[in-house]
C-alpha cells in the first residue's frame, strides 16, 4: 500500500540552530503535503503545508520544499527555540482526494536544548 | 470560534464493553475524518464522512467499528466489544470541503481510550 517515510525519528539541536526533517512518499497522485506539530497530550496542529504546484513555501522561521520528481519533501526550521520542541509529522494526501484524507509519517521528536 | 471538539478526552472501558467517541467539527465544516494513533506512532486514517454519508472507510476494521455523521449532531465513532488492542488515541479532523478543494483539515484534541 501507499506509505510515507519520515527521517530522522529523533532530532536534538541547540537553541538557535536549524532543524531539517525529511519525508518521502510513494503515491504519485498525492498533491497535498501538510506538516503537523503535536505536543504531549494534544492533537496535531497544522504548521505549514504545500501543494504539488509549488516547490517551496516559507512562513517566518518555517519553510517546506517539495520535489515531486523524487517524491520527497522537507521541513526546515531556522533559529530554533525551546518551544519548538515537539513531535512533527509529515503527511501526504491519499491520491488526489480530500485534504483531510492523509497518510502520515511516523513522526520526528525534536528537542531544542537551551 | 471553537475548534474541533472531541469528547470525552479520556475513556476507560472494560473488555467487551462499547466505546462511543464524539466529534463536533469546526463551524461551517461538513467533512469529518477519524484517525487512530498508537503510542510512538503516526496517525492512521480510519474513515472519512460527510453529513449522512460515508465517503471512504478503507482504514476502518470491518468488524466492531462503525462511524456516522448524522444530519444533526456530532460525528460518532463506535467500537463494540472493545479489546485491549483498541487502546489508542482517536483523533477527529474536519475540513470545509473535500475532494481536493483548497481547504486544510484541523484536528481535535483527541479521545484517549484505555481498555482494561
Amino acid at each position: 500500500g501507499e506509505n510515507v517515510e519520515q527521517h530522522p525519528s529523533t532530532l536534538s539541536v541547540q537553541e538557535g540552530d536549524s532543524a531539517v526533517i525529511k519525508c518521502t512518499y510513494s503515491d504519485s497522485a498525492s498533491n497535498y503535503f501538510p506538516w503537523y506539530k503535536q505536543e504531549l497530550g494534544k492533537g496535531p496542529q497544522l504548521i505549514i503545508d504545500i501543494r504539488s504546484n509549488v516547490g517551496e513555501k516559507k512562513d517566518q522561521r518555517i519553510a517546506v520544499t517539495l520535489n515531486k520528481t523524487a517524491k520527497h519533501f522537507s521541513l526546515h526550521i531556522t533559529e530554533t527555540q525551546p518551544e519548538d520542541s515537539a513531535v512533527y509529522f509529515c503527511a501526504a494526501s491519499i491520491g488526489g482526494g480530500s485534504q483531510g484524507n492523509l497518510i502520515f509519517g511516523k513522526g520526528t521528536k525534536l528537542s531544542v536544548k537551551p | 470560534n471553537a475548534g474541533v471538539m472531541q469528547n470525552p478526552r479520556h475513556l476507560v472501558r472494560r473488555r467487551g464493553q462499547e466505546a462511543r467517541l464524539r466529534c463536533s467539527p469546526m463551524k461551517g465544516h461538513s467533512h469529518v475524518y477519524w484517525y487512530r494513533q498508537l503510542p510512538e506512532e503516526g496517525l492512521k486514517f480510519m474513515v472519512y464522512l460527510q453529513k449522512e454519508n460515508i465517503i471512504d472507510e478503507s482504514g476502518m476494521p470491518k468488524e466492531r467499528f462503525s462511524a456516522e455523521f448524522p444530519k444533526e449532531g456530532p460525528s460518532i465513532l463506535r467500537i463494540q466489544q472493545v479489546v485491549r488492542g483498541d487502546s489508542a488515541a482517536y483523533f477527529c479532523a474536519s475540513s470545509q470541503m473535500g475532494g481536493g478543494m483548497d481547504t486544510e483539515a484541523f484536528f481535535g484534541q483527541g479521545t484517549r481510550l484505555t481498555v482494561v
